[in-house]
């Protein structure tokens, strides 16, 4: 069966510019999560959705991150007025209910802004 | 606070040899311990998820250990092979309602022919 997808893979913008990652989990799995890697280090937390709703956004660095799964199943992590700092791999994963199952990763999308 | 350190950073081998990877946290209150393993330009893959009462299990040629007492896990590769060339993410998840996960910087290996 299809895994995690993310789109596009790779993103090349302006700073100040304003761009959307775009996140297809497994078909069924309920909870979503959002990671951010740089290079060299794993990935860090960003936000967690169980079905419609943020379970836990305590990992968004600030508020020109926002992220939305208005359907229960894709998601789009939007980030506004980029900086050459928010350039990295943006990690999407999927589990079945919650975060005690496995999570299983997108191939990421990677954004750079120059 | 809650910390994923391993080591080494990065290791070299030859292929049919055997490593083992370490990785120690601090991470409370613990829910469970996983290894992931990340091919370049790739999502991470799990190979191993451990709780609180397992110490060791196994996926083929990937063995992970677990002391909850010394807060310690390693995961050993047995007749390494060229495929096992990537980077090895120990994760801890905090048992809090949300299960957030803590990872490690990895360790990169290569495997040389």
């Amino acid at each position: 069966g299809a895994g995690v997808s993310q789109t596009p893979s790779n993103k090349v913008t302006e700073k100040g510019k304003y761009v959307e990652l775009r996140c297809d989990p497994i078909s069924g799995h309920t909870a979503l999560y959002w990671y951010r890697q740089s290079l060299g280090q794993g990935p860090e937390f960003l936000i967690y959705f169980q079905g419609t709703g943020a379970a836990d956004d305590s990992g968004l660095p600030n508020d020109r991150f926002f992220a939305v799964r208005p359907e229960g199943s894709v998601s789009t992590l939007k980030i506004q007025r980029t900086e050459r700092g928010d350039s990295a791999v943006y990690l999407c994963a999927s589990s079945p209910l919650s975060g005690v199952d496995e999570q299983f990763f997108g191939p990421g999308t990677r954004l750079t802004v120059l | 606070k809650n910390q994923v350190e391993q080591s080494p950073q990065s290791l070299i081998i030859l292929e049919g040899k055997n490593c083992t990877l370490q990785c120690n946290y601090t991470v409370s209150p613990f829910s469970n311990l996983r290894w992931y393993k990340q091919d370049t330009g790739r999502g991470p893959v799990s190979l191993t998820i451990m709780t609180f009462s397992e110490n060791t299990k196994s996926n083929g040629r990937y063995t992970a250990t677990l002391d909850a007492d010394t807060k310690q896990s390693s995961l050993h590769i047995t007749a390494s092979q060229l495929s096992d060339s990537a980077s090895y993410i120990c994760v801890v998840s905090a048992r809090t309602n949300t299960d957030k996960l803590i990872f490690g910087t990895g360790t990169r290996l290569q495997v040389f022919p």
